[in-house]
């Protein structure tokens, strides 16, 4: 079955930078998700960007995904101690069982 | 976190205990979903319901038992767990519509099996 893979496993840059973390999947989607979870805690939901669009923004956050290379990245600009969590994307499948798949989790790290 | 709220948040039980966990959904969903999260391993569905039937038994061990009374109410009961049952177990829901299926989490129960 699919699954998101994200890359880099693990972030660390100083508050004020940008972090960008990429995410793969094997097979058609309808959308793909992004949540953030901060430690032992549920997960948020961040942004979706459905399979026909290719950037997506909400706030700090910018999305782009690329079906053609099954890529989506998550760009978060002037990052803040508090964006300090682990970022997982989630691809909801094209035959429509409505599940998603998550990856392994993304860890940031902001240094104040 | 305030739309789907679970209880309890952390507990510790022995191999012969029985528990349950229970998820509370405040959003008026369709769905709820139970997951698995173990240290270094992706994200596990375990079950889901959708209008209270269960649609996915993701092959998990007949020890964890779903229970959905209603479509506000999800329970998972325990017996007879392993210590490697021990994990984060997260519940989410959902309303499924017009291709997207955005999910809603609770804050888990953190479950240490001795």
């Amino acid at each position: 079955s699919q699954q998101g893979e994200e890359d880099p496993q693990a972030l660390s840059i100083q508050e004020g930078e940008n972090a960008t973390m990429n995410c793969s999947y094997k097979t058609s989607i309808n959308n793909l998700q992004w949540y953030r979870q901060n430690s032992g805690r549920g997960l948020v939901h961040l942004i979706l960007i459905r399979s026909n669009e290719r950037e997506k923004h909400s706030g700090r956050l910018r999305v782009t995904l690329d079906t053609s290379k099954k890529s989506s990245s998550l760009l978060i600009t002037a990052s803040r101690a508090a964006d300090t969590a682990s970022y997982f994307c989630a691809t909801d499948a094209a035959y429509g069982n409505n599940r998603l798949a998550f990856g392994k989790g993304n860890q940031v790290v902001v240094i104040p | 976190e305030t739309g789907v709220t679970q209880t309890p948040r952390h507990l510790v039980m022995g191999m012969t205990n029985k528990k349950s966990l229970k998820c509370e959904q405040h959003l008026g969903h369709n769905a709820m979903y139970w997951y698995k999260q173990s240290a270094k391993k992706p994200l596990e569905l375990m079950f889901v319901y959708n209008f209270k039937e269960q649609t996915e038994n993701n092959s998990v061990p007949s020890r964890f038992s779903p229970e959905c009374p209603n479509s506000s109410h999800l329970f998972l009961h325990l017996h007879t767990l392993q210590p490697e049952d021990s994990a984060l177990y997260l519940c989410a829901s959902s309303q499924i519509a017009g291709g997207r299926n955005e999910q809603f989490f609770g804050p888990g129960t953190r479950l240490t099996v001795l």
